[in-house]
């Protein structure tokens, strides 16, 4: 079965420490994205890449990085420059020309600062 | 810049019809879409409109109006299990034809017996 999977489900981190999170598709899709979903804020986007080996910065970047060295494969990097990461990410893929073609989501990983 | 509304809470009793409205003002238009999120997991795609008009898929419906920038999500013969958040998104008009969305901040509907 195709999908995008994403892991771990709970992710438990100290202050000050760096932790990944991972995101892997197998629908053949061009385009990713991570997005950060909070209470009452919706789905807010934090990095994307188009293409293998490019990405770009979305709407509140800061304090995370991301690599996109396979098509299949795009890790979200939570640094410790990032002053508020406990939240649920949600990472998702589309083709690149999308079309009426829905992006997919991951079932997402919930993040808690301890 | 980019600005999507949606109302923050509904309810609604089962059986019956419920109407969740969004509008949307954007620098350009290309596309329009609604999720289903229940709590804790991934969104999952419900309807699509691009052009002018209502499209119905079983329960559900999504009309679309370009010149007012609304769209709403019709829910009829209302279930339990509807109980969820619904997210109302714009394909971002800077992004050509991309999977890139701009969301709302989502709808959380609660069904009561």
């Amino acid at each position: 079965d195709g999908g995008i999977t994403q892991s771990p489900k709970y992710l438990f981190r100290k202050e000050g420490q760096n932790v990944t999170l991972s995101c892997e598709q197998n629908l053949n899709h061009d385009a990713m994205y991570w997005y950060r979903q909070d209470p009452g804020q919706g789905l807010r986007l934090i990095y994307y890449s188009q293409i293998v080996n490019d990405f770009q910065k979305g709407d509140i970047a800061e304090g995370y990085s991301v690599s996109r060295e396979k098509k299949e494969s795009f890790p979200l990097t939570v640094t410790s420059a990032q002053k508020n990461p406990t939240a649920f990410y949600l990472c998702a893929s589309s083709p690149h020309r999308a079309g009426n073609t829905e992006a997919f989501f991951g079932q997402g990983t919930r993040l808690t600062v301890v | 810049g980019q600005n999507i509304d949606q109302p923050t809470e509904m309810t609604a009793t089962e059986g019956a019809i419920v109407q969740i409205n969004c509008t949307y003002q954007t620098s350009g238009f290309n596309g329009l879409f609604w999720y289903q999120q229940h709590a804790g997991e991934a969104p999952t795609f419900l309807s699509y409109n691009v052009l002018d008009g209502l499209e119905e898929k079983g329960r559900f419906s999504s009309f679309l109006s370009r010149s007012k920038g609304y769209s709403y999500l019709l829910l009829k013969e209302l279930q339990m299990k509807d109980s969820a958040s619904y997210l109302c998104a714009v394909r971002d008009p800077d992004s050509g034809n991309t999977g890139k969305l701009i969301f709302g901040q989502g709808t959380t509907l609660q069904v009561k017996p």
